[in-house]
């Protein structure tokens, strides 16, 4: 069955870049009924959308993030990663990757399989 | 921006209860809602989606109604399993909404 994993440093200094890539096994990334999205949940707080990808590279962002948010495809490794630059501690999170389903009228409709999440810290 | 609410913001009930949480969208989303329930350290689980279709393995006792502006997720007889915190999420801009804790009585 599907299954997503997210990897990268747990630790990033203020105003550095912070990079996740997440791993799809059980099955091809590059499916035309699916984008693939990053959320963060701050500790304590609710859900955040960043963005979203398709494997062929269109993307969608979260305006209040799109300045500093960049997600990108490596379909020969089955691998999609988010970029974020300038960290604050705002951006002090755990970090999920999801697949997200995409209905025939074009419309993504649920974030139905989630990787287990990745904490990133954010302190010098 | 779509704001997305949710009300109560914690239930506290008890094992066999009917239970209700409601989730309001700032403008219309026709149906274009997922309902998710999550515990403690652990991600996201899809429960509904579209509003009110059953996402595969989900018990039945969750259902989800509602278009527009308006949205229902309803757990008809309230389980160990379900004390959760549940969100919302619209699909215009991918909004959730602020999450609804349903605790032990």
């Amino acid at each position: 069955q599907l299954q997503l994993q997210e990897s990268g440093p747990g630790l990033v200094k203020p105003s550095e870049t912070l990079s996740l890539t997440c791993t799809v096994s059980g099955g091809s990334i590059s499916r035309n009924e699916y984008y693939w999205g990053w959320i963060r949940q701050s500790p304590g707080k609710g859900l955040e959308w960043i963005g979203n990808i398709y494997y062929r590279g269109t993307t969608f962002y979260n305006p209040s993030l799109k300045s500093r948010v960049t997600i990108s495809v490596d379909t020969s490794r089955n691998q999609f990663s988010l970029r974020l630059t300038s960290v604050t501690a705002a951006d002090m999170a755990v970090y999920y990757c999801a697949r997200a389903h995409l209905t025939i009228s074009g419309v993504v409709d649920a974030f139905d399989i989630w990787g287990q999440g990745t904490m990133v810290t954010v302190s010098s | 921006d779509i704001q997305m609410t949710q009300s109560p913001s914690t239930l506290s009930a008890s094992v066999g209860d009917r239970v209700t949480i409601t989730c309001r969208a700032s403008q219309t989303i026709s149906s274009w809602l997922a309902w998710y329930q999550q515990k403690p350290g652990k991600a996201p689980k899809l429960l509904i989606y579209k509003a009110s279709i059953l996402q595969s393995g989900v018990p039945s006792r969750f259902s989800g109604s509602g278009s527009g502006t308006e949205f229902t997720l309803t757990i008809s007889s309230l389980q160990p399993d379900d004390f959760a915190t549940y969100y919302c999420q619209q699909f215009n801009s991918f909004t959730f909404g602020p999450g609804t804790k349903v605790d032990i009585k």
